[in-house]
């Protein structure tokens, strides 16, 4: 079946323009998560929703990211005013129940680059 | 002080060979486990899940020691195939919460 998806694979930016990246998660999970990956650190975690609510968004690093889902389904991570720390592999995890049990299925990522 | 930490490697190893790959974890209410790998330039998947009775998935073993917050991962037998780039992960509760990544440990498995 499909798995995670994520769009685009690769944006380039401009310092100070916003990006859109998005996320089409297994179908039937309800809880979808964002993480980036720096060059040379971990996975950081950004956001967790389940369902079209986020009860945990600890992970934002400031207020020019914000997220959104609608109808159980798709994701939208926001990035206004991009800076050059924003770089990063952006990725997208969906699990079927929000159970820290279950498994996180990573889509592929999505490459920004802020010039 | 980062909540997973591992040792970044590089671990080279024969094939054939054994490797063992240790994690600790610093915050004492994790409740899950895991060992993820991520391949080169490519999203991180989960290789197997941690029990506290320590479980086996055919050449790879897992151990769990709440005790001391450490985790391990045996590879018995390496192949070429192994090579990538192991991730301890944690989670906190097991209430859906964000999974903890350690930077992770190389592995390249040479001919």
């Amino acid at each position: 079946g499909a798995g995670v998806s994520q769009s685009p694979s690769n944006k380039v930016t401009e310092k100070g323009k916003d990006v859109e990246l998005r996320c089409d998660p297994i179908s039937g999970h309800t809880a979808l998560y964002w993480y980036r990956q720096s060059l040379g650190q971990g996975l950081e975690f950004l956001i967790y929703f389940q369902g079209n609510s986020a009860p945990d968004k600890s992970g934002l690093p400031s207020d020019r990211f914000s997220a959104e889902r609608t109808g159980g389904s798709v994701s939208t991570l926001t990035i206004q005013r991009t800076q050059q720390e924003d770089s990063a592999v952006y990725l997208c995890a969906s699990s079927l129940v929000g159970q820290g049990s279950n498994e996180q299925f990573f889509g592929p990522g999505t490459r920004l680059t802020v010039l | 002080r980062k909540e997973v930490e591992q040792d970044p490697g590089p671990f080279n190893v024969p094939e054939g060979a054994t490797v063992a790959f240790n994690c600790t974890y610093s915050n004492s209410a994790s409740q899950s486990f895991f060992w993820y790998r991520q391949d080169c330039r490519k999203e991180p998947k989960l290789l197997m899940s941690v029990y506290s009775s320590g479980n086996e998935d055919g050449r790879f073993t897992a151990q769990l020691n709440r005790a001391s917050q450490y985790i391990s991962l045996l590879i018995r037998d390496s192949k070429l195939s192994d090579s990538a780039t192991y991730l301890c992960v944690v989670n906190i509760r097991n209430s859906g919460y964000a999974l903890n990544f350690g930077k992770g440990t190389s592995l390249l498995v040479t001919p």
